[in-house]
């Protein structure tokens, strides 16, 4: 089992409509987790992090977090064609220490349709 | 400059060479990571460096890659008798180092080994 799953996709949207992006994770200990947005050949650049239970809301942005499912979703309102890219989760896990490294899944391609 | 630096930005190199690949973080960073990724592939850990704790080297895939980090700043990665496999992309990223700090990436070092 991989430590961080995500769907490969590609997940297509039309214009205006919500993309639902989903990232289950197997250490139940893990603390923090993050979404990333990465263009084609560009580097990731974080969208929004969330660590609590419960939804986390940043402009367009939704984040959800489940610890006893250990699933966390980006949910992505009034898409736009500028958002298609590859979202990337990823997972911090539980601390050792103060050593702690960040897990990527292998991304979710969005593609947002006119 | 006040981003993730890394240099070179693009490397070939014929099978069997050694290569180096440099990072200078964001100023005040406390954690540096290495991140490896193939073409159409997540982002694979290679390494994670915390202020003066011992790195978790877990990610390195052989023990023809080692990274050091000088004076809690710069970082080099350093491939030994490069292999076809390793052409990727190689990225670093930096951060504050508490378990919410997002990551901040680099531009990257795209490697191809002829």
């Amino acid at each position: 089992q991989k430590e961080v799953e995500q769907n490969s996709g590609p997940l297509s949207v039309p214009e205006g409509a919500i993309a639902s992006l989903n990232c289950t994770y197997s250490d139940r200990g893990s603390q923090s987790f993050f979404w990333y947005r990465q263009y084609s050949g560009k580097s990731p650049e974080l969208i929004m992090f969330i660590y609590s239970n419960g939804d986390k809301e940043d402009g367009r942005f939704t984040a959800q977090l489940n610890k006893a499912s250990q699933y966390v979703s980006l949910l992505i309102r009034d898409s736009q064609p500028s958002d298609s890219a590859t979202y990337l989760c990823a997972v911090k896990g539980r601390n050792t220490g103060t050593a702690s490294k960040l897990t990527f899944g292998t991304g979710t391609r969005l593609q947002v349709t006119l | 400059g006040a981003g993730v630096s890394q240099s070179p930005s693009n490397k070939v190199t014929e099978k069997g060479k050694d290569v180096e690949l440099r990072c200078d973080p964001i100023s005040g960073h406390t954690a540096l990571y290495w991140y490896r990724q193939s073409l159409g592939q997540g982002l694979e850990f290679l390494i994670y460096f915390q202020g003066n704790s011992a790195p978790d080297k877990s990610g390195l895939p052989s023990d023809r890659f080692s990274a050091e980090r000088t004076g809690g700043s710069v970082s080099t990665l350093t491939i030994q008798r490069t292999q076809q496999e390793d052409s990727a992309v190689y990225l670093c990223a930096s951060s504050l180092g508490g378990g919410n700090s997002p990551l901040h990436f680099g531009n990257g070092t795209r490697l191809t080994v002829t």
